[in-house]
């Protein structure tokens, strides 16, 4: 079976700085590793998808992740947010083969940017 | 183009009723899958159909059901509300029928539904 698991439910950070979420996963199988970002009453928009190739992945709005295989691990940085990056953060696995287009989430992060 | 749509966006609901939540995916994408949003967690996976069939269900009662029209578009039931079925309701599309390479996943802005 399939897990993620972001080890911060909150990141207060201050404006301008760097930030990391951390994202990390268990699966016996291979997989494809998404960031989606939630704004307040809205749905969730792609940040960035890790699919194959290289392991640093960059995504819209500044954001990267970097795939790191042996670690399970799928973090998500920026290196100088806004305050505009104020939102839930979403770390999802999908299964790498077959049919299947279910998305396992974590629990969400909390980025807090503080002027 | 229009995104993924959803209705209602917003609506109250007691206990022991039903509800019928609305989606209509991207022009073109046959894929619909559901998730429920408790507040405070991710969302998590109900169904997904495909070209009208269903391809996967969660860890759902059968009180949760869905189907998928011909235009693609889809509805979700639930029967029998209880308080725990106040969520998010999300609705998501893509082109192909799973997560394989360069087969994005949009979602929409999802309904509330708040169970009293």
């Amino acid at each position: 079976a399939q897990s993620v698991t972001q080890l911060d439910s909150q990141v207060p950070v201050f404006e301008e700085a760097p930030v990391e979420l951390r994202c990390n996963y268990s699966s016996s199988v291979s997989v494809y590793l998404f960031w989606y970002v939630q704004y307040p009453n809205q749905g969730l928009q792609l940040l960035l998808k890790y699919l194959s190739g290289s392991t640093l992945v960059k995504g819209i709005n500044g954001f990267e992740a970097e795939f790191n295989k042996s670690q399970t691990s799928f973090h998500l940085r920026k290196p100088s947010v806004h305050i505009s990056d104020t939102a839930e953060y979403f770390c999802a696995v999908g299964k790498g083969s077959g049919n299947t287009g279910k998305l396992i989430f974590g629990q969400g992060t909390t980025l807090q940017v503080k002027p | 183009d229009a995104g993924v749509t959803q209705s209602p966006t917003h609506l109250i609901k007691t206990r022991g009723q039903q509800v019928t939540l609305r989606c209509s995916p991207i022009s073109g994408h046959k894929s619909v899958s559901w998730y429920q949003q408790v507040l405070g967690q991710g969302p998590q996976f109900i169904f997904q159909y495909y070209e009208k069939e269903e391809r996967g269900r969660g860890n759902f009662p059968d009180r949760f059901s869905a189907r998928q029209f011909p235009n693609y578009s889809s509805e979700l039931n639930v029967n029998a509300l209880l308080l725990g079925d106040s969520a998010l309701y999300l609705c998501a599309s893509s082109s192909k029928e799973g997560t394989i390479s360069g087969n994005t996943i949009y979602f929409g802005e999802g309904s509330w539904l708040t169970v009293v």
